[in-house]
């Protein structure tokens, strides 16, 4: 049974580009959670999303960041007209249930880099 | 607010030492607690869990207990290895989203 899946696993773009990172949520996970860990820091929430329905983006910055998990495919965390200060390492995780009591499982990683 | 704090790293051991990480949260009811660990250039793993009171989690020689009198989940080890180094996340799980502490780099010495 593969883990989450998430790619690129780096990333480099120039300012005022776009980035797009997926992630593939563990075989049998309907729920999928985007989290951003700045350098030397913890990791915090962005978005929790179901299939074809963001449940909570209450972490995720108002402009230039968006996110989907379409009826197929992977889930997409879009970062329009990237600046420096996007760089940092996007985790994302996914579980078979909304509940509190199941785990979440990470993904590798994408590590953007802004230059 | 939902938080939780743990003791500032880092950390250095000498292996076959005791190793304790304070973690203590801030919650409305009672959240489940968590501890993961991150190698260098990897993502996070779950080490161990608890869902509550009273239990205790437990995982390649770790342990924690939630304790809800203390409002606390302090990570343990009796003997670490140089294998354990690594950075330890404990988080609680509250409203479907994680929330972390900082994190607590851990170095082991041969």
């Amino acid at each position: 049974n593969a883990g989450v899946m998430q790619n690129p696993r780096h990333l480099v773009r120039r300012r005022g580009q776009e980035a797009r990172l997926r992630c593939s949520p563990m075989k049998g996970h309907s729920h999928v959670y985007w989290y951003r860990q700045l350098p030397e820091e913890g990791l915090k929430f962005m978005v929790y999303l179901q299939k074809e329905n963001i449940i909570d983006e209450s972490g995720m910055p108002k402009e230039r960041f968006s996110a989907e998990f379409p009826k197929e495919g992977p889930s997409i965390l879009r970062i329009q007209q990237v600046v420096r200060g996007d760089s940092a390492a996007y985790f994302c995780a996914s579980s078979p249930s909304g509940s509190e009591a199941y785990e979440q499982y990470f993904g590798p990683g994408t590590r953007l880099t802004v230059t | 607010g939902n938080s939780v704090t743990q003791m500032e790293g880092p950390v250095t051991l000498s292996e076959e030492a005791f190793l304790t990480i304070n973690c203590t949260y801030t919650a409305t009811g009672y959240p489940s607690l968590f501890w993961y660990v991150q190698y260098p250039g990897e993502g996070l793993q779950l080490l161990l869990k608890a869902t509550k009171a009273d239990d205790k989690g437990s995982n390649k020689g770790f342990e924690a207990t939630y304790r809800k009198e203390t409002t606390s989940f302090h990570l343990e080890k009796g003997s670490v290895q140089v294998s354990d180094s690594a950075v330890y996340f404990c988080a609680l799980n509250r409203d479907d989203k994680i929330i972390f502490g900082k994190g607590t780099r851990l170095h082991i010495l041969p």
